[in-house]
């Protein structure tokens, strides 16, 4: 039973351009939206988090957005930038599922220059 | 601050054979996971642990795999035996409390052949 669903499983942008990934939540009661950032060989790290609280969330070139009665949330890159290639994946997580993070499964972003 | 650390980074097995992954948190971290992450899919959680006991081993296909974390510190994930689909990277992470965000070590690859 997959909680979040993600989409496009991948995407390239020009040197400049906007990257957009969508992710879709099924549980209601998920209250931490974070977005992970992953290089090849390594491990996930934290890009930003949201809280449904707030309709967004901006930390320099990343933004996320988050339509709670949509259940939907999604990542905005802007002015890409070729190191900004990598996976990333969205995953949520609450109390009721005891803060256990469901990642949703990946876009593979490619930054072209 | 040293991150999480895993060893090995590679591990390359026949199917039948067994296996074991190592995990050291980040001094301090409370909570501590283990995640499989197949190929083009998110990180998948295997087992939580709370200090030294398990929070939640849903996942783990415990007819083969097993996990300790011996005085609520290291960790130790073994296959026994493996299988081809065992073919994954394996993640360990940690979190100062369940509440809080999860910091993740590189990984080990594993191959069955």
């Amino acid at each position: 039973q997959q909680q979040v669903k993600q989409s496009p499983q991948s995407l390239i942008v020009q040197k400049g351009g906007i990257s957009i990934i969508n992710c879709a939540y099924e549980n209601t009661a998920f209250d931490y939206f974070p977005w992970y950032q992953q290089f090849p060989g390594k491990g996930p790290a934290l890009l930003i988090a949201i809280r449904p609280d707030v309709s967004e969330k901006k930390e320099g070139r990343f933004t996320i957005s988050f339509n709670k009665s949509a259940k939907q949330f999604s990542l905005h890159i802007m002015d890409s930038q070729p190191g900004d290639s990598a996976t990333y994946f969205c995953a949520a997580s609450g109390r009721s599922n005891d803060y256990k993070l469901s990642f949703g499964a990946g876009t593979t972003v490619t930054v072209r220059a | 601050e040293a991150g999480v650390a895993q060893s090995p980074r590679y591990k390359i097995i026949e199917k039948r054979q067994s296996v074991a992954f190592w995990c050291n948190p980040i001094s301090g971290h409370a909570t501590l996971y283990w995640y499989q992450q197949i190929l083009g899919q998110g990180p998948k959680l295997l087992i939580q642990f709370q200090n030294n006991g398990v929070v939640d081993d849903s996942q783990l296909p415990k007819d083969r795999f097993s996990a300790e974390r011996l005085k609520g510190v290291d960790s130790t994930l073994k296959i026994q035996p493996a299988k081809l689909e065992d073919s994954a990277v394996y993640l360990c992470a940690s979190s100062l409390r369940r509440e809080t965000e999860a910091f993740f070590g590189q990984g080990t690859r594993l191959t069955v052949v």
